[in-house]
């Protein structure tokens, strides 16, 4: 069965970076686009950023766009979300999902002093 | 950007009862191949959304059909037939017509 494990997550400072990875199983990853969507604590869901199936094609929302990178190995079937100038208000759980159908668990990003 | 709206934002339901949601966007989410696309996902406590409706009406796999949806243009509907206690949690409709993809505020389930 599909499955998504996401890893990465965790405290860092203001400014500081992080990347996030999301190792995909049961299914053939390097045929779906796949997104990142963020949830922060007691929030609603939005929106990150989605990858084509070959990667030739990224999209990112307004509040990251610019800070956040999101690419994909597919020899590794791996997603990735790279994460520069992180704000506060970045701090979330971050889902990846295989085209917004399958979600993994997702990985939690404080960012704080 | 579009907006979704749901409502209500939460309500409590006696097992066994009909539950129904809205979800209105600030645009018609039907493109010209002829979807639409509109998505219902539920977050249960600690969870990640799961998705329960894809372009309007469609149940994902494995999906109670007590869950159906309806709606066009940009007025939508979830409708559960007979709420049960599994279904506690927060529902989610969400925009893929137009990046970036938009989700509503969130509707809480809880059981009477």
């Amino acid at each position: 069965q599909v499955q998504l494990v996401e890893s990465g997550g965790g405290v860092v400072q203001p400014g500081r970076s992080l990347r996030l990875s999301c190792a995909a199983s049961g299914f053939t990853f390097s045929s779906y686009g796949m997104h990142w969507v963020r949830q922060a604590p007691g929030k609603g869901l939005e929106w990150v950023a989605v990858i084509s199936y070959d990667g030739s094609n990224k999209y990112y929302a307004d509040s990251v766009k610019g800070r956040f990178t999101i690419s994909r190995d597919n020899s590794k079937n791996t997603l990735y979300l790279q994460m520069n100038s992180l704000r506060a208000e970045d701090t979330a759980v971050y889902y990846c999902a295989k085209d917004l159908e399958t979600w993994g668990q997702g990985t939690l990003v404080t960012v704080s002093s | 950007d579009i907006v979704m709206t749901q409502t209500p934002l939460s309500l409590s339901v006696t097992p066994g009862q009909p539950a129904s949601i809205s979800c209105k966007s600030s645009q018609s989410l039907l493109h010209s191949d002829g979807k639409t696309y509109l998505y219902w996902y539920l977050q249960k406590p600690g969870q990640p959304p799961q998705l329960l409706i894809y372009e309007v009406s469609n149940r994902f796999s494995g999906v109670p059909d007590r869950f159906s949806g309806s709606g066009s243009g940009t007025d939508f509907t979830l409708k559960i037939s007979r709420v049960e206690a599994e279904d506690v949690g927060v529902y989610y409709c969400m925009q893929s017509i137009q990046l970036p993809y938009t989700f509503g505020q969130g509707t809480k389930l809880e059981i009477k």
